[in-house]
């Protein structure tokens, strides 16, 4: 059973800081991993995705991977109201050219407050 | 019209029922996927479908029947449905070969069970 594993939050924090959401995932052979972005009543939406150890950065966004630790995290820095959200942690077991066959964590509720 | 589009967008239904749910992507996707999103828990991947041929189907009951006649659309019978089974149902597309295998996710239909 392949398990990803969130903070449900809530994580409060003021606009300008930084926002950090942490995921772990059980599955070794996990290769590819994801962050959506979940506005309440809508539906998920792609914000990083990241392969190799390290950083990855997009604009405000941060993704962070450890392989060794089996840990993912996503930095917002400069947080504003409208990252208000429910982020959540994705991983896929296969890279490359297969299906995008993709375990979700239950989400990090985020709000930034003013 | 572009990304993928869901209707209903909003279902009420008795447990005699049967409707269908349709999702239909403009990205020209070869894999597309139902799943299911219920409070408090992970997105839960139901049904995967890759040019038009069902290659997993995780252990969900038979009164969700899904069928995908073309690359292009993919709908999810239902019938007789539990009260249990009112949720928020996500349709998804993804590329599934090379590149990044993010999936692109449909507006959804919250369907509830009578």
């Amino acid at each position: 059973q392949k398990e990803v594993e969130q903070n449900s939050g809530p994580l409060s924090v003021p606009e300008g800081a930084i926002a950090s959401l942490n995921c772990t995932y059980s599955d070794r052979g996990s290769q590819s991993f994801f962050w959506y972005r979940q506005y309440s009543g809508k539906s998920p939406e792609l914000i990083m995705f990241i392969y190799s150890n390290g950083d990855k950065e997009d604009g405000r966004f941060t993704a962070q991977l450890n392989k060794a630790s089996q840990y993912v995290s996503l930095l917002i820095r400069d947080s504003q109201p409208s990252d208000s959200a429910t982020y959540l942690c994705a991983v896929n077991d296969r890279g490359g050219s297969t299906l995008g066959r993709l375990y979700f964590g239950r989400g990090t509720q985020l709000t930034v407050w003013p | 019209e572009t990304g993928v589009t869901q209707t209903p967008r909003h279902l009420v239904m008795g447990m005699t029922n049967k409707k269908s749910l349709k999702c239909e992507q403009h990205l020209g996707h070869n894999a597309m996927y139902w799943y299911k999103q219920s409070a408090k828990k992970p997105l839960e991947l139901m049904f995967v479908y890759s040019l038009e041929e069902r290659v997993e189907n995780n252990s969900v009951p038979s009164r969700f029947s899904p069928e995908c006649p073309n690359s292009s659309h993919l709908f999810l019978h239902l019938h007789t449905l539990q009260p249990e089974d009112s949720a928020l149902y996500l349709c998804a597309s993804s590329q599934d070969e090379g590149g990044v295998t993010e999936a692109f996710f449909g507006q959804g239909t919250r369907l509830t069970v009578v």
